[in-house]
C-alpha cells in the first residue's frame, strides 16, 4: 500500500532521444510526488514535482505527467543530453504524514553521445 | 553555502566495531533525517528528527541509533555494526517537514566485514 514500484530499472537512449521513467502507487492518500536525480558520487537533488490537481509539468526539459485515475505518474526528458546520465527517483508522500518521502527504486538513466 | 555535511566519505570496519556517521546542516532546518540506499531497494528511510530531541524510527531502524541534541547535527550510531549493514548512507534536511524539498549529504559508503 506504501510502495512506490518505478520502471525500468535501467534505460539507454542516445542524445536527442526521450527518456520515460514510469512509476505507480497504490495508496490514494499520496497528494505530492517529486523526482530527485542523482550524479555518480553524489547525494539525489529535487528535479520537479507535481501534486495530483494538475496532469502535467514542465520544467525546461524535464515533465512530468500525472494520470491520477490510473495511479501513476512518468518523467519525460526531452532532448536528453549525455549530462543528463544519472539516477532517477520518483517519490511520494502521503496527505496529513508529514515525516517522510517514500522514494521508488530508481532508474539508471545513460544517455548516449 | 547551504549544505548537509556527511563525514567520514568512505568507511571500512569489521563486524561489532562501535561507529558514529556525523551529519551537519548549516541552514537552520528543523527536519533531519537518514536514508540508506541498496541497489535495486532505492531509499529507504532509518530514522528522522521533527526537532531537537525529537527523533523516530523510519522504514528500518534495526541496528541504528541517532540523536539530535543540536539543530544542525544528526548523528548515525551503528552500536555494533553487521555486514547487512554494509550500504550507502545519506543525511537529508528540510525546512520544517520531510515532504518538503530534502537537501541531501554526499553519502558514506560503509563496508562492514
Amino acid at each position: 500500500q506504501q510502495q512506490v514500484k518505478q520502471s525500468p530499472q535501467s534505460l539507454i537512449v542516445q542524445k536527442g532521444g526521450i527518456p520515460i521513467i514510469n512509476c505507480a502507487y497504490e495508496n490514494t492518500a499520496f497528494d505530492y510526488f517529486p523526482w530527485y536525480q542523482q550524479f555518480p558520487g553524489k547525494g539525489p537533488a529535487l528535479l520537479i514535482a507535481i501534486r495530483p490537481d494538475v496532469s502535467e509539468k514542465k520544467e525546461g526539459r524535464f515533465t512530468i505527467s500525472f494520470n491520477k485515475s490510473a495511479k501513476q505518474f512518468s518523467l519525460h526528458i526531452m532532448d536528453s543530453q549525455p549530462g543528463d546520465s544519472a539516477t532517477y527517483f520518483c517519490a511520494a508522500s502521503i496527505r496529513g504524514a508529514t515525516n517522510k518521502l517514500i522514494f521508488g527504486t530508481g532508474t539508471l538513466l545513460a544517455v548516449q553521445p | 553555502e547551504a549544505q548537509v555535511t556527511q563525514n567520514p566519505r568512505y568507511l571500512i570496519t569489521v563486524t561489532g566495531k562501535k561507529l558514529t556517521v556525523t551529519c551537519s546542516q548549516n541552514m537552520n532546518h528543523e527536519y533531519m533525517s537518514w536514508y540508506r540506499q541498496d541497489p535495486g531497494l532505492g531509499l529507504r528511510q532509518i530514522y528522522y528528527s521533527m526537532n531537537v530531541e525529537v527523533t523516530d524510527k523510519g522504514d528500518v531502524p534495526e541496528g541504528y541509533k541517532v540523536s539530535r541534541k543540536e539543530k544542525r547535527n544528526f548523528p548515525l550510531i551503528l552500536e555494533s555494526p553487521s555486514p547487512n549493514q554494509t550500504s550507502l548512507y545519506f543525511c537529508a534536511s528540510s525546512l520544517t517537514t520531510g515532504r518538503e524539498k530534502l537537501f541531501f549529504g554526499s553519502g558514506t559508503q560503509l563496508s562492514v566485514l
